[in-house]
């Protein structure tokens, strides 16, 4: 499956502290898109990192890929709690169209 | 705001019967994704249009189609219900295709009883 899978499935921080979500996928990929979803809303889209990119940074997010290993990361830095949601990666397979995402990270972030 | 606009927000029906949601995707994008939320399923992928065609096939039930209207704005129809069916049903829209940012909207919240 050209699936990512997401590490771990739930994580529980405190603010301030950083959290790490981990994703590995299957296939070659054309690129790998991070997403954000708040209970119950549409997911909002935070990064896309493509296929020769090895790291990106969006204010507070900072993202790896690592396609010899066939995986990716997101860091948070200086969570905070409205940082709660759950987490996604989607891949785009190399010589497809279609986005595929992982099962997830839930996100708890404590005040 | 996504910029992408579906309808209804929740629907209840009954097995059997057949639904249409509705999207119009963010001004300017020619890519429409629509794509099921389920808990035992997660979040997957069901078809993509691009400017009227379509362009890409996922896990889509025989029961369910969709199509892209001239104004770009798209419609999922599903047919013969199933309490399986019961979901979140999301559509996104991009530019031209997956290599760009999706942009979604917030769901249809489909209830089968």
């Amino acid at each position: 499956s050209q699936q990512g899978e997401e590490d771990p499935q739930a994580l529980s921080i405190q603010e301030g502290e950083n959290a790490t979500m981990n994703c590995s996928y299957k296939t070659s990929i054309n690129n790998l898109q991070w997403y954000r979803q708040n209970s119950g809303r549409g997911l909002v889209h935070l990064i896309l990192i493509r296929s020769n990119e090895r790291e990106k940074h969006s204010g507070r997010l900072r993202v790896t890929l690592d396609t010899s290993k066939k995986s990716s990361s997101l860091l948070i830095t200086a969570s905070r709690a409205a940082d709660t949601a759950s987490y996604f990666c989607a891949t785009v397979w190399y010589n497809n169209n279609d986005m595929r995402f992982g099962a997830g990270t839930r996100l708890t972030v404590k005040p | 705001d996504s910029g992408v606009t579906q309808t209804p927000k929740h629907l209840i029906t009954a097995t059997g019967q057949r639904v249409t949601l509705r999207c119009s995707p963010r001004s300017g994008d020619l890519s429409v994704y629509w794509y099921q939320q389920s808990l035992d399923q997660g979040l997957q992928f069901l078809i993509q249009y691009y400017n009227g065609e379509e362009r890409a096939k996922g896990n889509i039930l025989e029961r369910f189609s969709a199509q892209q209207f001239p104004d770009l704005h798209s419609e999922l129809n599903l047919s013969s219900l199933e309490l399986g069916d019961s979901a979140l049903y999301f559509c996104a829209s991009s530019p031209t295709d997956s290599n760009q940012p999706q942009h979604f909207g917030d769901g249809t919240r489909l209830s089968i009883l």
